[in-house]
């Protein structure tokens, strides 16, 4: 129901954009969140966004190098992120809100990997 | 504090009952939620808001919060219930998702 695109290998100081295209639900009715893990470590949240894209929150420690995003027309989330560096490689995973307060369904992820 | 502490590793046998712990000063006063994952797989919801299951969960799973301390018990414990299980809070500050360190439970 959740399916996130868009990793790869991108060389240090790149960009990247991420995808994260939903089905089986009404988008339009959840907040929706990223959260990335690192190769061997544990879950962080990154960012959450409400239901109609108004309402924006970001982790401190990458606020300013990443911006969430969506269209409910296309059922679909996104996660811009710049000037990457190597401790961003991890998987991310897109996941649906729940009384802003947890998540009850996760996509598979998709690995980023920055690295020259 | 904005750590919730997890012991790293827990073991217990098969049809025992495992105990895994969640601590943070107050976390009584917050709801917390809980996930498995499979080692290769995305985290799974196992409980949310201290104790309810989402549909689909084993009643063997079930939780507690009190004081400074927040708890996933798994009864009756199975082969494929070894997996990481991260707690989680959402509180009202600037970073409001803090997830746990995580906790590898295994079954001997």
């Amino acid at each position: 129901q959740l399916m996130e695109s868009g990793g790869g290998l991108v060389k240090p100081g790149g960009s990247l954009r991420l995808s994260c295209e939903v089905s089986g639900f009404t988008f339009s009715d959840y907040y929706m969140a990223w959260i990335r893990q690192a190769p061997g470590k544990g879950l962080e949240w990154l960012s959450y966004i409400s239901l109609g894209g108004g309402n924006t929150q970001y982790a401190d420690s990458l606020k300013g190098r990443i911006t969430i995003s969506r269209v409910n027309a296309n059922n679909t989330l996104f996660l811009q992120m710049s000037r990457l560096r190597a401790d961003d490689s991890a998987v991310y995973y897109c996941a649906r809100g729940r009384d802003v307060s947890w998540f009850d369904i996760w996509g598979p992820g998709t690995p980023v990997t920055v690295s020259s | 504090s904005s750590v919730l502490a997890q012991p790293p590793s827990v073991s217990v046998a098969p049809g025992k009952t495992a105990t895994i712990t969640c601590g943070r000063e107050n976390i009584g006063r917050e709801h917390v939620h809980w996930y498995q994952q499979r080692p290769g797989q995305a985290p799974v919801l196992v409980l949310f808001s201290d104790s309810d299951r989402p549909s689909g969960i084993p009643e063997r799973f079930s939780g507690s919060n009190s004081g400074n301390t927040a708890t996933l018990t798994i009864s009756r414990v199975e082969a494929g219930d070894e997996a990481d299980y991260y707690c989680q809070v959402w509180h009202s500050t600037n970073d409001p998702v803090i997830f746990g360190g995580g906790t590898r439970l295994t079954v001997l």
